[in-house]
């Protein structure tokens, strides 16, 4: 089976500074990757995939993560950190099960708090 | 709605009482999940389902807990007998089931068991 983990339950940056929320998988066929942010009292919102195209994938908001197969890694990252951009953040991998369906299996989040 | 749709938004219930949450996924998606995600913490798997089976129940805490889909579509969470430690945020999610597509949430019910 395959899984996720999310390397620091909390981050904390300053406005302005960089953002690296980090993310490492283990899959036994070529992954599908996802991030997924929450933000208070609402359900998860899609920030980006990764489905084998481009190792960089841009997403919303100017965040961005980049697949490394020799690294299992698709770290998150921004340039420069928003105040509203303090949310729980949630990697996920599309996990193949028998019989051929599909499942998302989600790390366990990290919550990105940014202080002025 | 074109979006998830789950109902009630919030429950409040005695010890005990027997609870139903419901979903209403995206029409035409196949997948469906149930996540719970008490106070400050992640996403708990509890069940998924395909069209109206379900291959994988692996995350139903306990007998209490069942779920079930009709028709491909709705789906319903039942807890019976309800505890105090069943308050969370119920979350449901559907997907066309293909792998390399997103799941989409909808925005919870947030049990509370008094």
């Amino acid at each position: 089976a395959q899984s996720v983990t999310q390397l620091g339950s909390h981050v904390s940056v300053s406005e302005g500074a960089l953002v690296l929320l980090r993310c490492n998988y283990s899959s036994s066929v070529p992954p599908y990757l996802f991030w997924y942010v929450q933000y208070p009292n609402q359900g998860l919102q899609l920030l980006l995939k990764y489905t084998s195209a481009a190792t960089l994938v841009k997403g919303i908001n100017g965040f961005e993560a980049e697949f490394k197969k020799s690294e299992t890694s698709f770290h998150l990252t921004k340039p420069s950190a928003h105040m509203s951009d303090a949310a729980e953040y949630f990697c996920a991998v599309s996990d193949q099960l028998s019989g051929g369906y599909n499942k998302l299996i989600f790390g366990a989040g990290t919550r990105l708090a940014v202080h002025p | 709605g074109a979006g998830v749709s789950q109902s009630p938004s919030n429950k409040v219930t005695e010890k005990g009482k027997d609870v139903e949450l419901r979903c209403d996924p995206i029409s035409g998606h196949t997948a469906l999940y149930w996540y719970r995600q008490s106070l400050g913490q992640g996403l708990e798997f509890l069940i998924y389902f395909q069209g109206n089976s379900a291959p994988d129940k692996s995350g139903l805490p306990s007998d209490r807990f069942s779920a079930e889909r009709t028709g491909g579509s709705v789906s319903t969470l039942t807890i019976q007998r309800t505890q105090q430690e069943d308050s969370a945020v119920y979350l449901c999610a559907s997907s066309p089931s293909d792998r390399n597509t997103e799941a989409f949430f909808g925005q919870g019910t947030r049990l509370t068991v008094v």
